[in-house]
């Protein structure tokens, strides 16, 4: 089954321990991303990858780290995590756009079932 | 700014009342207009992705259009079933790889 999986799905922690949040996806796509998402204001790209060792930030990356060392695995890592970091996590995959078009990202998504980290 | 933004942020329903969701959008080289579902605790599903204005696509109850600055997503005769957060989301030309998402539109059809 094509999946993109997370883990943990919930996390309590404490503040400035360390943590990571594994994403594995099972379609070989080229690109991944990172999201979080907080009422009121909806889903933010924290940082995307176009492909092995390739990764670029999103609109909210401060505070966060993540390495694309295989294709398949994105882990998101949170050096020394904080209270404002208390949130729900979705990683995203998709593959590579058609050829000719000479963009990665016009492919539709598919997201994990989410993380959801507390951060006390 | 490059920004999304949906309408109504909730919308409520009877089966069978046919509606629509807006989506407008303010980004500089758009290269795809996605709609999503997100049920709770779940993460969005992909329902359609428009790349031109005039574009049209159709799925069950649900039809997705694009023009030059929004998108609507059309829902004719609702069932419960189709209660979920609707999510479209833009991506643009400023740098690859980036994609806007707009806060959303709770649906509730209730029978």
């Amino acid at each position: 089954e094509a999946q993109v999986t997370q883990n943990p799905r919930y996390l309590i922690t404490v503040t400035g321990k360390k943590l990571t949040v594994t994403c594995s996806q099972n379609m070989n796509h080229e690109y991944m991303s990172w999201y979080r998402q907080d009422p009121g204001l909806g889903l933010r790209q924290i940082y995307y990858s176009m492909n092995v060792e390739v990764t670029d930030k999103g609109d909210v990356p401060e505070g966060y780290k993540v390495s694309r060392k295989e294709k398949r695995n994105f882990p998101l890592i949170l050096e020394s995590p904080s209270p404002n970091q208390t949130s729900l996590y979705f990683c995203a995959s998709s593959p590579r756009a058609g050829i000719g078009t000479g963009a990665y990202s016009n492919q539709p998504q598919h997201f994990g079932d989410g993380t959801r980290l507390s951060i006390l | 700014e490059d920004q999304v933004t949906q309408s109504p942020e909730a919308l409520r329903l009877q089966e069978g009342e046919s509606s629509s969701l807006n989506c407008s959008y303010t980004v500089s080289g758009l290269r795809g207009l996605f709609w999503y579902r997100q049920d709770p605790g779940k993460g969005p599903e992909f329902l359609f992705t428009l790349y031109s204005a005039g574009e049209e696509k159709e799925k069950e109850r649900l039809k997705a259009t694009l023009t030059k600055k929004e998108s609507f997503l059309h829902i004719t005769a609702p069932k419960p079933e189709d209660s979920a957060t609707y999510l479209c989301a833009a991506n643009y030309g400023g740098s690859q790889g980036n994609l806007i998402f707009g806060k959303g539109t709770k649906l509730s059809v209730k029978p």
